[in-house]
């Protein structure tokens, strides 16, 4: 399975853009760039995904490096409430794997 | 309800209990997984179920470990003879895709079991 490599941790302050970075150099062409997220005390949460193209909703944007080998999470406007651990997986579109391997993500902290 | 449901939210064992830890997916998802999540670590993989079937178990630590999905719908994740070591926070997420595809799944977890075994 390829790999992710994310800092431990970030900090921001509130009300400003946070950029979460992901390292991915063995990605395969088939695989989709996955982020979730962990709430203190919660099961993680999905944010977004994307395969080649940057990708935007509601809670986040994401850039995908045109070599693909690496993709950053953005949050326009980070309030208390995205303080969190954030996950950048690797998914193939067609492995017959059902398994995220999640890593141990970057843990962000959000300053008032 | 709206989400994936687990109970009991906290468990504490004595060690060589057995426990039950139950999972109660969303509506109508086919697929449901369990994750093991230890103290300052990410959630790792221990099974997953298609409707019934169990399809990958190539997670689950030990033969004292053991899951079932009997109607499609509920899971219930024993654990036999607890050990220390088994202590973590145990996560089910569930989807509506089947697999194997990545295009358009999105999990949905659960808020999680914390074990304790003393």
């Amino acid at each position: 399975d390829a790999k992710t490599t994310q800092p431990n941790s970030m900090e921001s302050n509130e009300e400003e853009p946070v950029h979460l970075p992901c390292n991915h150099s063995t990605i395969s062409g088939t695989d989709y760039i996955h982020w979730y997220r962990q709430l203190p005390s919660q099961g993680p949460e999905y944010v977004i995904h994307g395969l080649t193209s940057n990708v935007n909703n509601r809670m986040a944007s994401l850039a995908i490096a045109e070599d693909r080998k690496s993709s950053t999470l953005i949050l326009h406007r980070a309030t208390l409430r995205d303080a969190a651990v954030y996950y950048c997986i690797l998914r193939p579109i067609t492995s017959g794997t059902y398994k995220y391997i999640f890593g141990t993500g970057t843990r962000l902290k959000v300053l008032a | 309800g709206a989400g994936v449901s687990q109970s009991p939210r906290y468990k504490v064992a004595k060690r060589g209990q057995d426990v039950a830890l139950r999972c109660d997916p969303i509506s109508g998802h086919v697929s449901l997984f369990w994750y093991q999540q230890a103290l300052g670590q990410g959630p790792e993989f221990l099974t997953y179920f298609q409707n019934e079937a169990q399809l990958d178990k190539s997670g689950l630590p030990s033969d004292r470990f053991f899951a079932e999905r009997p109607e499609g719908s509920v899971s219930t994740l024993k654990i036999q003879r607890t050990q220390q070591e088994d202590s973590a926070v145990y996560l089910c997420a569930s989807s509506f895709n089947r697999y194997p595809t990545a295009e358009n799944e999105k999990l949905f977890f659960g808020s999680g079991t914390q074990l304790s075994v003393l």
